[in-house]
């Protein structure tokens, strides 16, 4: 089945610091991709939609310089935390669906567990 | 705005027992729902997905429903085992297809053996 990966899993960074995490879609091209929050006993909160080759589109409240996101190609798309601070410490999933699929079933990556020192 | 809240927010089960999962949703102009599994630091596992034309869909011990008009779907678990202890989490996808999901915060399911 379709398979899409995170990297890092999990990260451990100073405040202050600017964090990478990237989502790639394995089996499939994916011209959108969802980058998502979870905080702990909360639901899964959409942060931005990656758009391969465009501008990102962000949920409101969301802040688009912290919150960096490039989609240069259809089989990856990278979130840049910049000078993360404690607060952004939580769990963040990417999930996709592959472009063309007649199927609406969205592939969710493991996730990256980031704590901010 | 889109709302949607899982009742209950735990459950605690003997194994064998059959259990349901309720799922409701603010406003009933989906597209879809989905019902999702995550197991404790992971991602998420797709289980179902039910079309806003239909109204339930089954896969093996899984049963969801959906009521759209009402706002509310289940699942329903048949014969638990202690495999089936995560979180489930139902998200509705907004009125056009491709866009993201909306999510619900889940119910943590513990079966014991």
């Amino acid at each position: 089945g379709a398979v899409v990966s995170q990297h890092p899993s999990r990260v451990i960074c100073k405040s202050g610091t600017s964090v990478k995490i990237e989502c790639r879609s394995l089996d499939f091209q994916a011209t959108t991709m969802f980058w998502y929050r979870q905080f702990p006993k909360q639901s899964l909160m959409l942060m931005a939609t990656s758009n391969e080759g465009s501008k990102a589109t962000y949920e409101q409240g969301v802040e688009k310089d912290k919150f960096l996101i490039n989609h240069a190609s259809l089989t990856l798309s990278t979130l840049t935390v910049t000078s993360a601070h404690p607060e952004d410490s939580s769990f963040y999933i990417c999930s996709t669906r592959p472009s063309g699929s007649f199927t609406d079933t969205q592939y969710f990556g493991p996730g990256t567990r980031l704590t901010v020192l | 705005k889109q709302e949607v809240t899982q009742i209950p927010a735990a459950l605690s089960v003997p194994e064998g027992e059959n259990l349901v999962l309720n799922c409701s949703f603010t406003d009933s102009a989906i597209y879809n729902l989905q019902w999702f599994r995550q197991d404790p630091g992971k991602g998420l596992t797709s289980l179902l997905l039910i079309q806003s034309s239909q109204r339930e869909q089954t896969s093996g011990r899984l049963n969801a429903s959906l009521d759209k008009s009402s706002g509310r779907s289940t699942l329903y678990i048949a014969a638990s085992q202690p495999g089936d202890s995560a979180t489930y989490l139902c998200a509705v996808r907004r009125s056009q297809a491709g866009t993201a999901l909306i999510f619900g915060k889940g119910t943590t399911l513990s079966v014991s053996s």
